[in-house]
């Protein structure tokens, strides 16, 4: 198994620019979530789903958008990229809601300029 | 979830035991303690959960006392390769999966 995967690791955009990150995972996982983490901080809850056609808002969710089309398949898009979202992503997944035991990515290190 | 406090950094040495003590003065009934640990530029691993009393895995120890107020996480023996930042997560994750905050964690540094 691959686990969760994510594209890409690294990526620079400008300002108002749009864009995809892509996570994937191969254990056929319910919940998914994504999180970003800020230099020195813990990590936050941007968006989750709990299946396929389920999604819903986690803390931080201005600014991002997500779909879950598929079991394997999250992406996060960025709508219009802001400096503040300048961060490093991380992509999740879980056999279920009811764990805390969720596998990560290896995340995406975003820079907005 | 159930606010936590963690130091935000512990020293050790090669060889040495760390406990590392996690407060959660809010934790409710159905609330379970789980513990992450994050090298830098690597996404966090899950390294041990528990609700009561003491759990042992092949990692780690997880120490809850009755009052469920607190919890240390116990690392024996710890090389250099245990240093890293931990992070203590309390909560209800049927309940509460939007919810999921990690705080800022304690910083574990190992010395030769």
């Amino acid at each position: 198994n691959a686990g969760v995967t994510q594209t890409p690791k690294f990526q620079v955009l400008k300002t108002g620019q749009s864009m995809t990150l892509q996570c994937a995972q191969d254990m056929n996982h319910e919940y998914m979530s994504w999180y970003r983490q800020d230099p020195g901080m813990g990590l936050r809850l941007i968006h989750y789903s709990v299946g396929a056609g389920i999604t819903d808002q986690g803390e931080v969710p201005n600014g991002y958008n997500v779909s879950r089309s598929t079991t394997e398949d999250f992406p996060l898009r960025l709508l219009s990229a802001a400096p503040s979202q300048t961060s490093v992503y991380f992509c999740a997944s879980s056999y279920s809601v009811g764990t805390y035991e969720q596998y990560f990515g290896p995340g995406t290190r975003l820079t907005v300029t | 979830l159930a606010k936590t406090t963690q130091p935000i950094s512990m020293d050790s040495y090669e060889g040495q035991e760390v406990n590392i003590t996690c407060s959660h003065n809010n934790i409710a009934t159905n609330d379970y303690i789980t513990w992450y640990q994050q090298f830098p530029s690597q996404g966090p691993r899950f390294i041990i959960q528990g609700y009561k009393t003491k759990v042992t895995n092949e990692v780690a120890s997880l120490f809850i006392p009755a009052d469920r107020k607190s919890s240390t996480l116990s690392l024996p023996r710890v090389s250099l390769s245990d240093t890293a930042v931990y992070y203590c997560l309390v909560g209800d994750f049927y309940t509460n999966a939007g919810k999921s905050t990690f705080g800022d964690g304690t910083t574990l540094t190992v010395k030769p």
